[in-house]
């Protein structure tokens, strides 16, 4: 089983629409939860970036994290044209002083039709 | 983009000769990662510095080194390239101090072919 579960789609969606973006995984260890966005060949853009389990909402995006079922989302309501990328979900657990690798998903491929 | 350059953006070599992609940065982050990314595999940790001259390896170390000898740059070498280093590099730095060493931010990648 892979640390982190990711379907790639590809997504598509009509634009306005509400798109929900999961990832599952195994660690139990892991504590730190974040959300990138990827446009094509260029680098991950850091979206959102949660502590533990919870909700965090910036603007049109929530992040949720349910510890106990080891699962994670992001929503986007209102999507747009513009939110068409790569979503990759990605997770830590903090290793002492020296940094800390993140392990990422594979990433899900979302398109948003006008 | 977090103040990070990456040099070259792409690069064509052949099997067996070296390679170095380097990093900067202009913000004097302490941390500052190399990662590849392939279909089917994401992103992947090859090396990490957590200062001057202080690195560590990632999950996909082998066949790579990497040199850190000023705050800003960051090299990754491939002392020998094969195929299977063709992908995309990136470079991330981590924007803050503990506990938030999770923050990792990328620069625009490196396009590796080696043929």
């Amino acid at each position: 089983q892979k640390e982190v579960e990711q379907d790639p789609g590809p997504l598509s969606v009509p634009e306005g629409a509400i798109v929900s973006l999961n990832c599952t995984y195994s660690n139990s260890a892991f504590q730190y939860f974040m959300w990138y966005r990827q446009y094509s060949r260029k680098g991950p853009e850091l979206l959102m970036y949660t502590y533990s389990s919870g909700n965090k909402e910036d603007g049109r995006f929530t992040a949720q994290v349910d510890k106990s079922s080891k699962y994670i989302s992001l929503f986007i309501r209102d999507s747009q044209p513009s939110d068409s990328a790569t979503y990759l979900c990605a997770m830590s657990a903090l290793k002492g002083q020296a940094g800390t690798a993140l392990i990422f998903g594979k990433g899900t491929t979302l398109s948003v039709s006008s | 983009d977090a103040g990070i350059t990456q040099s070259p953006r792409h690069k064509v070599t052949e099997t067996g000769t070296p390679v170095t992609l380097r990093c900067h940065q202009t913000e004097n982050h302490r941390y500052m990662y190399w990662y590849r990314q392939d279909p089917g595999h994401g992103l992947r940790l090859i090396h990490y510095s957590y200062g001057v001259k202080d690195t560590d390896k990632g999950e996909v170390s082998d066949g790579y080194s990497v040199s850190r000898s000023k705050t800003e740059d960051f090299l990754l070498t491939l002392e020998s390239a094969t195929s299977s280093q063709t992908s995309v590099y990136f470079c991330a730095i981590t924007a803050k101090g503990p506990p938030s060493y999770n923050e990792q931010f990328f620069g625009p990648g490196t396009r590796l072919t080696v043929l």
